[in-house]
C-alpha cells in the first residue's frame, strides 16, 4: 500500500532557529512530491519535486528530493513566527494524475 | 487570499437542509477537486472533475452531489447530512497533465447540527 510518512509530527523551536522537516514515501511508480503549508485555511503550495538532488528554493525555504532513499526534506532557515503552520507532504504516482497520497503533517510552532 | 474562491466560508445546517458549496477559479485550470478535511488530518479526496467530466468519485455517500457547470465553477450539493460530515471542505484546481500542482481555496467550514 502506498504511504507517505512525515516526521516529526510536531516541533517547537524559537524564532531564528533552522528547522528540517522530513518526508519519506513508498509510492508505486512515484512521479513527484509536493510540499504544502497550511495555517488555518487553505493548504498553500510550496514546492513540487520530481528530480533527485536538485534543490528548490524560495526565500528562507528550500527542499530537496532523494529518489534513491525515497525521502524529501523541507528546510526553513531563520524561522519567524509566521512560519508556524502544519506542513504537509504529498506524493503523486504515475497511476493517477490526481490522487495525492498525503502524509499526516508536521505541526511547527515558532516561539518568539 | 488564494486564486481559488470558495463560498460560503462558514455554513451551519441541520440534517434535513439542502445547501450548496461553491468554488470558482479563473486560472484556466481544467481539473477541479473536492476534498474533505477533518481536524488534525490531511485532506481526503472526494471528487475530481477533468474537463468538466467527473473523473474520480472516491466512494462518497450520495448525500454529497458534485456538479461542474463550466470550466471555472464547481459546486457541491449537500442534502441530509450527518453530524460526522462536519469538516472543512476544500476545493482545489490544477492544470491538466503531469507534474501540475493543485492549488487550494480557503475552504468552507461546515457544521451539521
Amino acid at each position: 500500500e502506498d504511504k507517505v510518512v512525515q516526521s516529526p509530527l510536531s516541533l517547537v523551536v524559537h524564532e531564528g532557529d533552522t528547522v528540517t522537516l522530513n518526508c519519506s514515501y513508498e509510492v508505486t511508480n512515484f512521479r513527484s512530491l509536493l510540499w504544502y503549508k497550511q495555517e488555518k485555511k487553505a493548504p498553500t503550495f510550496l514546492f513540487m519535486l520530481t528530480s533527485s538532488g536538485i534543490e528548490k528554493k524560495s526565500g528562507r525555504l528550500s527542499s530537496i528530493l532523494d529518489k534513491k532513499e525515497l525521502f524529501s526534506i523541507l528546510n526553513i532557515t531563520a524561522t519567524q513566527t509566521g512560519d508556524s503552520a502544519v506542513y504537509l507532504c504529498a506524493a503523486l504516482g504515475m497511476d493517477s494524475n490526481y490522487q495525492l497520497i498525503w502524509g499526516a503533517g508536521t505541526k511547527l510552532i515558532i516561539k518568539p | 487570499d488564494t486564486e481559488v474562491t470558495q463560498t460560503p466560508k462558514h455554513l451551519v445546517m441541520g440534517m434535513t437542509n439542502k445547501k450548496s458549496l461553491k468554488c470558482e477559479q479563473h486560472m484556466g485550470h481544467r481539473a477541479m477537486y473536492w476534498y474533505k478535511q477533518k481536524a488534525k488530518k490531511p485532506p481526503e479526496l472526494m471528487f475530481v472533475y477533468s474537463y468538466e467530466k467527473l473523473s474520480i468519485n472516491e466512494s462518497v455517500p450520495s448525500r454529497f452531489s458534485p456538479e461542474c457547470p463550466n470550466s471555472s465553477l464547481l459546486n457541491l450539493h449537500l442534502h441530509a447530512l450527518q453530524p460526522e460530515d462536519s469538516a472543512l471542505y476544500l476545493c482545489a484546481s490544477s492544470q491538466e497533465g503531469t507534474f501540475q500542482p493543485q492549488h487550494f481555496g480557503d475552504g468552507t467550514r461546515l457544521s451539521i447540527l
